[in-house]
């Protein structure tokens, strides 16, 4: 069976301090990968997907950024956070378009 | 810009009622998802509709699409306490805020 993982569930970074969370896939292969922020009592928001190995599609302009160097690894990355990158990320992978996303436990980043 | 607006934001019911939470959309989709979400978790997908299908169920669920009138509803029946969570519709893999659904003992 599939199942992802992502780590840390909690992360405390000064502002300026660089960042770097990370998602794993198993059990599948070529999966389409997400990124989400999620703000307290909110929606999810699209950060990056990636449909292949390098491939990744950003959704908006921001501090972040994000790369995929293995077929079932996608990094989330930042040089220098900001006060507004506070927030709850959320990784996701699916087989295709019409199939159900399945997210991992979310890593909660509280900027200082 | 926001794809999938629930309504109401907020629900809250006696357990063993029926829950019913609503979804608007703006663009033509494929399909239209629905997740639920525990506090503090990632999400759990709950039912997928395809925009050629008109209702769906899984166990006490029910799920309906009106491609007409671009909305979807879920419908929770005789809810649990476990029930509790939020509730987020996504047309296309584009997220609403959600509904915040409580069930009181």
């Amino acid at each position: 069976s599939q199942t992802i993982h992502q780590w840390p569930a909690t992360l405390v970074q000064p502002v300026g301090s660089p960042l770097s969370l990370e998602c794993t896939v198993e059990g599948t292969s070529n999966p389409n990968l997400y990124w989400y922020r999620q703000a307290a009592g909110r929606g999810l928001q699209l950060l990056f997907y990636s449909v292949g190995i390098g491939q990744i599609s950003s959704e908006v302009p921001q501090n972040l950024s994000a790369s995929r160097p293995q077929d079932r690894q996608f990094i989330l990355s930042s040089k220098k956070l900001l006060l507004s990158d506070s927030g709850f990320y959320l990784c996701a992978w699916e087989g295709n378009d019409n199939q159900p996303q399945h997210f991992g436990d979310g890593t909660r980043l509280s900027i200082l | 810009s926001q794809q999938g607006e629930e309504d109401p934001q907020a629900l809250s019911i006696q357990e063993g009622e029926n829950a019913t939470m609503n979804c608007s959309y703006k663009t033509s989709i494929n399909n239209l998802q629905w997740y639920r979400q525990n506090s503090g978790r990632g999400l759990v997908h709950l039912i997928l509709i395809r925009s050629n299908e008109r209702e769906k169920h899984s166990g006490r669920l029910r799920v309906t699409l009106d491609t007409s009138k671009k909305s979807s509803s879920l419908l929770i029946t005789a809810s649990r306490a476990a029930d509790t969570a939020s509730y987020f519709c996504a047309p296309q893999r584009i997220w609403g805020a959600g509904t915040k659904l409580i069930i009181k003992p």
